[in-house]
């Protein structure tokens, strides 16, 4: 799994508190994304990055926030959870444009 | 929304046929891969074709790509049960790396 690491794993949230959940990878890939997969939907980009400090909004941002301080960790806070935001969550990697992606093994977060 | 569209959304064949979706999208590409994706587990990445080649194979997989339609087709021959599994393109647009709805196959023993 070209060493992704999704934690948590699972989470049970109450509406209304902020979550973090983290991406960490040990490839040095420079672009990292965050999904979110739902039915009927498929996987919908949150965010993703293109570099440290450089984050950009994917199709379904709001109520998301990111954060890449170092190369190896993205960071998604859900900024006030809503049971809208129920869903899994998986976070992605890849080194370069035209090549394949790798995926974490995804964070199932419940709000409740 | 960017997001491609595949159909069917859901697939259910006899082990040992053929299994044929298809994929959608609205950007201009440089290259479109396919995923599989059992059970709500992680995805795995089963073969990229780049936007000036036409069809690629690997073991029994089989992939074309239509620019001109903005369209790819997956095609999993003498399938298993073992294939049973959600099938996604992924696909990109300058950045942003989009997913297709997906198609759910289900190949019966």
């Amino acid at each position: 799994d070209a060493g992704i690491t999704q934690s948590p794993r699972h989470k049970v949230t109450e509406t209304g508190t902020p979550v973090t959940l983290r991406c960490h990878q040990t490839e040095n890939h420079r672009y990292m994304y965050w999904y979110r997969q739902d039915p009927g939907h498929g996987l919908r980009l949150i965010h993703y990055s293109y570099g440290v400090k450089d984050t950009d909004k994917g199709e379904v941002s709001d109520g998301y926030s990111v954060s890449r301080s170092k190369t190896e960790d993205f960071l998604l806070t859900l900024e006030s959870a809503t049971s809208s935001q129920t869903s899994v969550y998986f976070c992605a990697t890849k080194t370069r444009m035209n090549t394949e992606a790798f995926f974490g093994q995804g964070t199932r977060l419940t709000v409740v | 929304s960017q997001q491609g569209e595949e159909d069917p959304q859901a697939l259910s064949i006899q082990e040992g046929e053929n299994a044929t979706m298809n994929c959608s999208y609205k950007t201009s590409i440089n290259n479109l891969q396919w995923y599989r994706q059992n059970s709500g587990r992680g995805l795995v990445h089963l073969i990229l074709i780049r936007s000036n080649e036409r069809e690629k194979h690997s073991g029994r997989l089989r992939v074309t790509l239509d620019t001109s339609k903005k369209s790819s087709s997956l095609l999993i021959t003498a399938s298993r049960a073992a294939d049973t599994a959600s099938y996604f393109c992924f696909f990109d647009g300058t950045y942003k790396y989009i997913f297709g709805t997906g198609t759910r196959l289900k190949v019966l023993a």
